[in-house]
């Protein structure tokens, strides 16, 4: 199956600081990917759709300035948090469907454990 | 509008049982039912989905079971083992819009 790689699995950091983690596709490009956040025993919840070549697309509720997405080529995305605080301390998933948006899987990255302090 | 809710909360079997997990979604459009399995620290891998003109869909010991009118679907674990044991989310997207909108979990966990 498809693989979708993360950078890095885990980092703790200062609060204030800004964090980048890395999503790639390893065997096929995506011009769509998503972020998500999960919180200890909670679900998944999408943050925020990155396309290649535009700019990201929110969720409600979501600080567009605080998370920063950019989707650099056909098979890496970033997520930038900026300004760290204890509460963005969370698991943080990507996901991509191969070949676009006309298919229905996607394949998650490992994830990414933030730990602000 | 867009939830799917899903139960129970937690799950224990016995080795060799039954295990079901059983979602219902509100949002008539959806038209793709994924279920995925996560292990603790890892992303969730796909297990297996649905489309809503199927009413059922078996691979190996995991079967879904939908209901359209119900708009309800389930997950059967057969022959539960304790490798089985993580969290299983139910899922409903959009073919083409790709917002997965995901249960809240079920933990399973499977008695040797």
């Amino acid at each position: 199956g498809a693989v979708v790689s993360q950078h890095p699995s885990r980092v703790i950091c200062k609060s204030g600081t800004s964090v980048k983690i890395e999503c790639r596709s390893l065997d096929f490009q995506a011009t769509t990917m998503f972020w998500y956040r999960q919180f200890p025993k909670q679900s998944l919840m999408l943050m925020a759709t990155s396309n290649e070549g535009s700019k990201a697309t929110y969720e409600q509720g979501v600080e567009k300035d605080k998370f920063l997405i950019n989707h650099a080529s056909l098979t890496l995305s970033t997520l930038t948090v900026t300004s760290a605080h204890p509460e963005d301390s969370s698991f943080y998933i990507c996901s991509a469907p191969p070949g676009g948006r006309s298919t229905d899987t996607q394949y998650f990255g490992p994830g990414t454990r933030l730990t602000v302090l | 509008q867009q939830q799917v809710k899903q139960s129970p909360q937690s799950l224990i079997v016995q080795k060799g049982g039954i295990s079901i997990i059983n979602c219902a979604y509100e949002n008539t459009a959806f038209d793709y039912f994924p279920w995925y399995q996560q292990f603790p620290g890892k992303g969730p891998a796909l297990l297996i989905a649905i489309r809503p003109d199927v009413s059922e869909k078996k691979e190996g010991r995991f079967t879904i079971s939908f209901n359209k009118s119900a708009k309800q679907f389930s997950l059967h674990i057969m022959d539960s083992q304790p490798g089985d044991s993580a969290t299983y989310f139910c899922a409903g997207s959009i073919r083409g819009g790709f917002k997965t909108i995901f249960g809240a979990g079920t933990r399973l966990f499977v008695k040797a």
